[in-house]
């Protein structure tokens, strides 16, 4: 078990770039979950998916993030026509399907910067 | 609206002393799952506790225990004989069985000084 990883772990891009970040989940979790860390705040949830379908989404999700996971394993998070405003700390996360309230296994997280 | 809040931004302790960190949270269903996570500096996130709210006895992880207070909507980690090693920002979390998203709180950010 190596546990969530995620690259790159960090990104500077210019405004109006698209980026796109990359999650592997732990092996055997069929939950993956997106969420953004601006600075001072906790995290806030982005999406979540259960294999590969895409289950939920958060109105902080807007038309420029798109996230996929082909075949229920990595998972991606693109967005579009990078804003200043994008720049945060975009963490992924993995858990099992026992049911609502497992525990959540946290990558490093991707930083991105917008100039 | 589910809300978790942390009302403390900044803690501090000494080593080999007790802390109480404190979290209340809002939500009308009454069945939810409650955790803490630690966050080291530039390091990922890590579980710490967590807690079942239909689960009337307080969870514990070695040094870390909980006070769970369902009625006051109140979920305090407490830790024993602080460790140097336990700086860090802690944030509550809470999982409502309206969906399996964390909603966090904004942090408290623990110093713990020799």
């Amino acid at each position: 078990d190596t546990g969530v990883s995620q690259n790159p772990r960090h990104k500077i891009t210019k405004r109006g770039q698209n980026v796109t970040f990359r999650c592997d989940p732990i092996s055997e979790h069929n939950r993956l979950y997106w969420y953004r860390q601006t600075l001072g705040q906790g995290p806030e949830f982005l999406t979540y998916f259960q294999n590969e379908a895409q289950l939920e989404k958060s109105r902080l999700l807007s038309d420029r993030f798109s996230a996929e996971r082909p075949k229920g394993s990595f998972s991606t998070l693109e967005i579009q026509r990078t804003e200043q405003g994008d720049s945060a700390m975009y963490l992924c996360a993995s858990s099992s399907t026992k049911g609502v309230g497992e525990t959540q296994y946290f990558g490093p997280g991707t930083r991105l910067l917008v100039l | 609206a589910q809300t978790v809040t942390q009302s403390q931004p900044e803690m501090s302790v000494q080593e080999a002393e007790t802390v109480t960190l404190s979290c209340t949270y809002d939500t009308s269903e009454s069945d939810y799952y409650l955790f803490w996570y630690k966050q080291p500096p530039s390091r990922q996130m890590i579980l710490v506790i967590r807690q079942e709210a239909y689960k009337q006895q307080n969870a514990t992880e070695n040094r870390f225990s909980v006070n769970f207070q369902k009625a006051a909507k109140s979920f305090s980690l407490k830790i024993s004989d602080s460790q140097l090693g336990d700086a860090a920002m802690y944030f509550c979390a809470a999982c409502f069985n309206s969906g399996y998203a964390l909603n966090f709180g904004k942090g408290t950010s623990l110093l713990v000084t020799p």
